[in-house]
């Protein structure tokens, strides 16, 4: 238990669905981040939130949302996604947005686009 | 682009046998962490380095840090099954940038 959660921990959907993957932390964290894991590739970071405002957007597509609606949750809304888009995608928080700062990672959501 | 070298990207040895995975980088950084990240779970920090030279021991996992804080390696002596997991190095470069992460070794210890 890392103390932070992410649901669902599977998911399947068409090219054509949307769907979101939730997280909260109970870290009492100001900084919440979305990463991309693909299979021998480094870890992708796509948003970084501090303090509920988006502070770093490393060129994800519009096919992914991102919503931070206060410092203890974090959504990553999906529509119209690629096959290539299939991931663990894993939520994580920090104290603060400061690089090199410890990042508290949850179990991951395992995304199939079908 | 900084790019942070994992080697070997899969390591399969018997339970008892000693090893030593890499994290290589033509750039410095300020500090840098070791993560397990085990089958089904995410990433856990195991340490973190600061100081080049620096050696910090968790029981039988030894990391180093170089001296000139470009690289790092991870020792387990007497390997067991349940050090079998994902292992990822990051790099901060400062704090006013996101970590770097490596691509990871994976690392298969068999009984």
């Amino acid at each position: 238990e890392t103390g932070v959660t992410q649901t669902p921990r599977h998911l399947v959907m068409g090219m054509t669905n949307k769907k979101s993957l939730k997280c909260e932390q109970h870290l009492g964290h100001n900084a919440m981040y979305w990463y991309k894991q693909s299979a021998k590739k480094p870890l992708e970071l796509m948003f970084v939130y501090n303090f509920k405002e988006q502070t770093e957007n490393n060129s994800v597509p519009s096919r992914f949302s991102p919503e931070c609606p206060n410092s203890s949750h974090l959504f990553l809304h999906l529509h119209t996604l690629q096959p290539e888009d299939s991931a663990l995608y894993l939520c994580a928080s920090s104290p603060d947005g400061i690089g090199g700062n410890t990042i508290y990672f949850g179990e991951g959501s395992w995304l199939t686009v079908v | 682009t900084q790019l942070l070298e994992q080697s070997p990207q899969f390591l399969s040895i018997q339970e008892g046998e000693n090893l030593t995975v890499y994290c290589n980088s033509s750039s410095v950084f300020s500090s840098l962490q070791w993560y397990r990240q085990e089958p089904g779970e995410g990433p856990v920090l195991l340490v973190t380095v600061v100081t080049g030279g620096e050696v910090k021991k968790l029981k039988r996992l030894t990391f180093q840090f170089g001296d000139a804080r470009k690289d790092s390696s991870l020792h387990i002596t007497a390997a067991q099954p349940g050090d079998t997991g994902l292992y990822l190095c990051a790099g901060a470069r400062n704090s006013n940038y996101q970590l770097i992460w490596g691509a990871g070794t994976k690392l298969i210890i068999k009984p």
